[in-house]
């Protein structure tokens, strides 16, 4: 099955400053790239997604770059502020196919300092 | 749109007791999808269903987890004879399953069982 592997395990940054974290996936069928983030005790928020035919998408200070090739795929968060403060979890999947659960890395715990 | 409703919102059970999660997702939404997060830790899969059928159950025990979602009504976790291995987060999600765009899954709040 699919492997997902994520880094860093803790980020600690100054505001204003930019963040990148990174996934690795195992499954070359994987098309379908979201990451998540979660604030302590609430559900897992959709921030972002790409699919395999797209190698960059950006929605105001979020930005997730996808290397096929590579098996590899980043999300960056420019500008931090404070309130970026989350666990941010990547994951993969295939979608438009029967195994259409997504498989989630282990999590990146961020913390911008005021 | 009241997104994707779980609960009970926490749950306590002594061991050997079953426990019963519930989950309904969003409007419109007919695909379900269980998870479960321990502290500290990412989202690990158990199952996911369309209604009345299980499409994926790969990430579930075989022995004491089973889950339902019928025609009408909430998705359903059971957990039987529960022990203190099982205190985790249970999340539920939530898609139209239509393909494309539509694949995207939305969360629950999640249900925070505890096992005494």
């Amino acid at each position: 099955g699919e492997n997902v592997e994520q880094h860093p395990s803790t980020l600690s940054v100054q505001e204003g400053d930019s963040a990148v974290i990174k996934c690795t996936y195992s499954d070359s069928a994987s098309n379908y790239f979201p990451w998540y983030k979660q604030e302590l005790g609430k559900r897992p928020q959709l921030i972002i997604d790409i699919r395999s035919n797209v190698g960059e998408k950006k929605d105001q200070r979020i930005a997730v770059t996808l290397n096929k090739t590579a098996k590899h795929f980043s999300l960056h968060i420019t500008e931090t502020q404070p309130e970026d403060s989350a666990v941010y979890f990547c994951a993969a999947s295939k979608r438009d196919t029967g195994r259409r659960a997504l498989t989630f890395g282990s999590g990146t715990r961020l913390q911008v300092q005021p | 749109n009241a997104g994707v409703m779980q609960n009970p919102r926490h749950l306590v059970r002594r061991r050997g007791q079953e426990a019963r999660l519930r989950c309904s997702p969003m409007k419109g939404h007919s695909h379900v999808y269980w998870y479960r997060q321990l502290p500290e830790e990412g989202l690990k899969f158990m199952v996911y269903l369309q209604k009345e059928n299980i499409i994926d159950e790969s990430g579930m025990p075989k022995e004491r987890f089973s889950a339902e979602f019928p025609k009408e009504g909430p998705s359903i976790l059971r957990i039987q004879q529960v022990v203190r291995g099982d205190s985790a987060a249970y999340f539920c999600a939530s898609s139209p399953g239509q393909g494309g765009a539509n694949e995207k899954l939305f969360f629950g709040s999640g249900t925070q069982l505890s096992v005494l």
